[in-house]
């Protein structure tokens, strides 16, 4: 089945610098790979994605970079604000399945 | 929130209890999922159904027991609770555009004593 890791599991960065989290995964059919944010106590939310036949793919300070033959793909966020801390989690997946990364919890440091 | 419910919000049992969480959608998705959230090891699959009385298993499916009856009913038995499945269980369903985006219900904080 799927693997995936992720790194960092912990990233501190001074507000209005970028972060950068990446992840890896084994299974070379995957073709799907979401990123989540979930703030203490709440449901993960997706907050963007991206498929096999996009190399990347930005929505306004978030962007995902994706590199098939390497099998691997990172999350950027830039100008990072307050508000960006929460813990961020990878997944890839296929039809039917995703299977997620352990985590990155990500604290801006005003 | 993609009409995602899930019934009890908390719940405390003692070892060797069954226990049933249930996860409702109002949007007639036909993939559901439930997963468990512990530290250190993200989300993790226990099952998944791709329509009324189709499930399948995931990676972490020892111990749970899973049924759809209905479209917008998703449950997860734990039949005899261990200290072990102590953890915060998410449904969650599969969008409609076409695509494999997953949205998550609000979560089911469970404690096993």
């Amino acid at each position: 089945g799927e693997n995936v890791e992720q790194h960092p599991s912990t990233l501190s960065v001074q507000e209005g610098d970028s972060a950068v989290i990446k992840c890896t995964y084994s299974d070379s059919a995957s073709n799907y790979f979401p990123w989540y944010k979930q703030e203490l106590g709440k449901r993960p939310q997706l907050i963007i994605d991206i498929r096999s036949n996009v190399g990347e793919k930005k929505d306004q300070r978030i962007a995902v970079t994706l590199n098939k033959t390497a099998k691997h793909f990172s999350l950027h966020i830039t100008e990072t604000q307050p508000e960006d801390s929460a813990v961020y989690f990878c997944a890839a997946g296929g039809n039917e399945k995703l299977t997620f990364g352990t985590g990155t919890r990500l604290t801006i440091i005003p | 929130d993609a009409g995602i419910t899930q019934s009890p919000r908390h719940k405390v049992t003692e070892t060797g209890t069954p226990v049933t969480l249930r996860c409702h959608q109002t949007e007639n998705h036909r993939y559901m999922y439930w997963y468990r959230q512990d530290p250190g090891h993200g989300l993790r699959l226990i099952h998944y159904s791709y329509g009324v009385k189709d499930t399948d298993k995931g990676e972490v499916s020892d111990g749970y027991s899973v049924s759809r009856s209905k479209t917008e009913d998703f449950l997860l038995t734990l039949e005899s609770a261990t200290s072990s499945q102590t953890s915060v269980y998410f449904c969650a369903i599969r969008g409609t555009s076409g695509d494999n985006e997953q949205f998550f219900g609000p979560g089911t904080r469970l404690t096993v004593l």
